[in-house]
Formats: structure tokens, C-alpha cells, sequence
């Protein structure tokens, strides 16, 4: 079983739809979780960092984090085209170590106009 | 503000071939870099780890190596590619604890 899960899609929405990207994981020891969106052939960027559990919000985007279930999600109100995009969820149980970094593979996204 | 360098955007080199890709950081100083390779169904692994001048850590054995010659120059090589080394390479920093990971723009290696 691999670390972090998470379905590669490809995932199509029509533009306003509202969408839901999953990961799970099954270390229990995971503290920081982060989604990175990546266009395609660019480097990942970050969108959403969130601690421990819990909701943290950032304009059409919300990041939530279900310790308990070792499940996180991201959500986006009214998509847009550009949204179309690869999302990446990344975690990790140490502070300040990137290189303890776990990613999931991807969920390709698609938002049509 | 700080910007990541990466070169060149697409490579296509023959099996047995050298390999040399670029990265360089501006507007920052003594920057942790990171090279990483993406493959499809793979997801981001990470390749190469540096905290300073000459200090690389190899995650993952393999036929490729890293340098940091300068503070802000990290170089991925090879002496002989293999057919497994194609990818998406991408370069990436941080500065010391921030948990944000800048990543630039990317390689893509095609070996044939």
C-alpha cells in the first residue's frame, strides 16, 4: 500500500461546478499537508498549507484535513477553465523537511467553459 | 522577489549520451535546493538534496549525480543516460525551515 493515495482522474467539471480532489494516507504521524497545483509542462506551486486538522480557507479554495480518517480534501467554488490543472497533494510528519516530503500522483482536472 | 532558472525546457538525447541541466536561484542567498524527477504514473520523486556549496544529499541511487558549485547553482548530470532516465526533471527551493517549495519551470528529458 502506498503511502499517500489519490486518484488521477482525469476529473471533468463544467465551469461553476464545485470540486472536491481527495488523498488519503496511512501514516498516522502525517502533521503537514499541503496541494500544489501544476500546469502543464511547469513546476508544481503551492495553493494550500495546512497543519494538524481542520479547514483553512483561501479565496474560491478550501483545504480540509480529517486526521481521524486520514483523508484530506481541497475544495474550489465556481471553477474556472483556469483551474484546469493537475493537483498534487503532498505531507509529511517533521517541520522544515522537505526531503521527508510524500506526493500523491495527481489528479488531472478539466473545467470546461 | 526571488525567481528559479531551469534549462532547457526539452531535451531529447540519445541512450549512452552526457547530461547536464541547469538550475539557478536569484534574489535569495544560501537557498536549499532540490532536484526532483516526475514520471508519468510515478508522481515527484525526489532525486538530490543540497543545503550549501558541495554538501548534495542522493536520495535515490541511480546512474545520475548533482553539484553546487556556487550558492545559487544546482547542476544534475549524467555520463551516460539510460532509457529509465527520461522525465520531468524540476529544480526546487526553499529557505531554511519555510515549508514552501518553489519550484521552476522544468525539464523534459526524452531519452532515446
Amino acid at each position: 500500500q502506498k503511502e499517500v493515495e489519490q486518484d488521477p482522474g482525469p476529473l471533468s467539471v463544467p465551469e461553476g461546478a464545485i470540486v472536491s480532489l481527495n488523498c488519503t494516507y496511512s501514516n498516522s504521524a502525517f502533521q503537514y499537508f499541503m496541494w500544489y497545483r501544476q500546469y502543464s509542462r511547469k513546476g508544481p506551486e503551492l495553493l494550500m498549507y495546512t497543519y494538524s486538522s481542520g479547514n483553512k480557507e483561501d479565496g474560491r479554495f478550501t483545504a480540509q484535513v480529517d486526521k481521524s480518517s486520514k483523508y484530506i480534501s481541497l475544495f474550489i467554488r465556481d471553477s474556472q477553465p483556469s483551474d484546469s490543472a493537475t493537483y498534487l497533494c503532498a505531507m509529511r510528519h517533521n517541520a522544515g523537511n522537505n526531503r521527508k516530503l510524500i506526493w500523491g500522483l495527481g489528479t488531472s482536472l478539466a473545467v470546461n467553459p | 522577489s526571488q525567481t528559479i532558472h531551469q534549462w532547457p525546457a526539452t531535451l531529447v538525447q540519445p541512450v549512452g549520451s552526457p547530461l547536464s541541466l541547469e538550475c539557478t536561484v536569484e534574489g535569495t542567498s544560501n537557498p536549499n535546493l532540490y532536484w526532483y524527477r516526475q514520471a508519468a504514473g510515478r508522481g515527484l520523486q525526489l532525486l538530490f538534496y543540497s543545503i550549501g556549496i558541495d554538501q548534495i544529499s542522493s536520495e535515490v541511487p541511480q546512474n545520475l549525480s548533482a553539484s553546487r558549485p556556487q550558492d545559487r547553482q544546482f547542476i544534475l548530470s549524467s555520463k551516460k543516460l539510460l532509457l529509465s532516465d527520461s522525465g520531468f526533471y524540476l529544480c526546487a527551493w526553499t529557505k531554511g525551515h519555510n515549508e514552501k517549495l518553489f519550484f521552476g519551470s522544468g525539464t523534459q528529458l526524452s531519452v532515446l
